[in-house]
């Protein structure tokens, strides 16, 4: 079966630091990876979305960006952190080109200070 | 006017009431309809997903679609404090996921 898992499940740092969240799909190949911010009230922000390695698309302008060096690993970065960054990020895999359903990692929640 | 339009609530019950949940969308192109649960701090957790119009039953949970009116909806039978959660619908067109705000329930002992 497939599972995922996203690390660090807690963190807070300093503004103008550099962050780096990680995620890894296992029991599947070639995923559709994509980053979710998730704001209280404001449902699910869609990042960044990967289709294959290499392959990022954004969605919103910021100072994040995403990489994904092997199949089934997909990365959220910053160089500098603002304070505005602070929320709870959540890594998610589809399958296929139509997937007909999208799975969760346990999330991310970033406080910036 | 948003792709889905869900009630945040809160909703509150006592245990064993019957908790229906909805959902509505504009977009006719939507195929998949999807219902998640989420516990605080943690990430949706896929309950169902069905496709047609109809019922869909697993347990003491049934997802109804209404494609003509474009209106979903979650039904929890005999509900428990442990399905005190955030309940969020979300919906597919080609390859772009949609979801709904969440809407939260909260189950009385």
């Amino acid at each position: 079966s497939q599972t995922i898992h996203q690390w660090p499940a807690t963190l807070v740092q300093p503004v103008g630091s550099p962050l780096s969240l990680e995620c890894t799909v296992e029991g599947t190949s070639n995923p559709n990876l994509y980053w979710y911010r998730q704001a209280a009230g404001r449902g699910l922000q869609l990042l960044f979305y990967s289709v294959g390695i290499g392959q990022i698309s954004s969605e919103v302008p910021q100072n994040l960006s995403a990489s994904r060096p092997q199949d089934r690993q997909f990365i959220l970065s910053s160089k500098k952190l603002l304070l505005s960054d602070s929320g709870f990020y959540l890594c998610a895999w589809s399958q296929g080109q139509f997937g007909n359903t999208i799975y969760f990692g346990e999330g991310s929640w970033l406080t910036v200070v | 006017q948003k792709e889905v339009e869900q009630d945040p609530g809160p909703l509150s019950v006592p245990e064993g009431a019957i908790v229906s949940l909805n959902c509505t969308y504009s977009n006719s192109a939507f195929q998949y309809f999807m219902w998640y649960r989420q516990y605080s701090r943690k990430g949706p957790e896929l309950l169902m997903y069905t496709y047609s119009s109809g019922n869909k039953e697993d347990g003491r949970f049934t997802a109804q679609v209404d494609k003509s009116s474009k209106y979903i909806s979650l039904f929890i039978r005999d509900s428990q404090p442990s399905d005190s959660a955030t309940y969020l619908c979300a919906m597919i067109s080609g390859n772009q996921f949609y979801f709904g705000t969440g809407t939260s329930l909260t189950v009385i002992p």
